[in-house]
């Protein structure tokens, strides 16, 4: 399984809204509404931040929201703060009880 | 609460094996599985595979089949991950993490271990 595709940053402005796509194939992305999203900040463990594709687990910010369309899925971080400085990464089901990760995406809040 | 406690860092010389231990605790152990990921430094995440603590099933992702092995031992609510054949490109850091499962719904890798730094070099 190739890992999925994210772009590498992705930067905003306090307040900004920006968004992280993720890019699959018709096997893992495209096949199931099992898509997640992590945040890790560095030497920390990722986190959960998104679910079954847009649902968050709670205590998770209501400004995280995310969405699929065919292979790839999209993570919007809206009203961006300094707190959302981290990496984030993508995770798909790929099917018999396999998983694949994204590549990763840092985001800079300028 | 749940808790995932791993083994300490190692370092490996190219060739050898190393067993990472996470040692889990505040729900019943064997009612949920195991999987394990590796992020390389300054890389992404990789997942590794996955193993059931209620009956030892496991499933392992392609790249590492052959290499690794994944086990539990439930008189101590442990998960051990093995790799073998080690080569300098298997120097990650290697979590454990645990799905929370509400019936309806599971949260995928809800819960992390601390993460365990296996440096591989000659």
């Amino acid at each position: 399984q190739s890992a999925l595709t994210q772009p590498a940053s992705v930067s905003g402005s306090p307040g900004q809204s920006i968004t992280i796509s993720c890019t699959g194939t018709s096997s893992d992305v495209g096949s199931f509404n099992l898509v997640s999203w992590y945040q890790q900040y560095p030497g920390q463990a990722p986190k959960l931040i998104i679910y079954e594709v847009t649902k968050r687990p709670s205590g998770v910010s209501h400004r995280f929201s995310a969405s699929k369309s065919d292979n790839t899925a999209s993570l919007t971080i809206s009203g961006l703060q300094a707190q959302d400085e981290a990496d984030y990464f993508c995770c798909a089901y790929a099917g018999r009880s396999t998983y694949v990760f994204g590549t990763g995406t840092t985001v800079t809040v300028l | 609460q749940v808790r995932l406690v791993q083994s300490g860092a190692q370092v490996k010389k190219p060739g050898a094996s190393v067993k990472v231990s996470c040692k889990a605790s505040g729900y019943r152990f064997t009612d949920s599985g195991m999987s394990w990921v590796r992020q390389a430094p300054g890389q992404g995440l990789e997942w590794m595979g996955w193993i059931s603590a209620h009956n030892g099933n496991t499933y392992y992702g392609q790249k590492l089949q052959g290499r690794l092995s994944m086990t539990t031992d439930t008189s101590t609510d442990t998960a051990y991950l093995e790799l073998k054949s080690l080569r300098p490109d298997d120097t990650a850091v290697y979590y454990c993490t645990r799905d929370e499962d509400f019936g309806d719904h599971i949260l995928p890798f809800q819960f992390w271990g601390q993460g365990t730094l296996v440096t591989v070099s000659s």
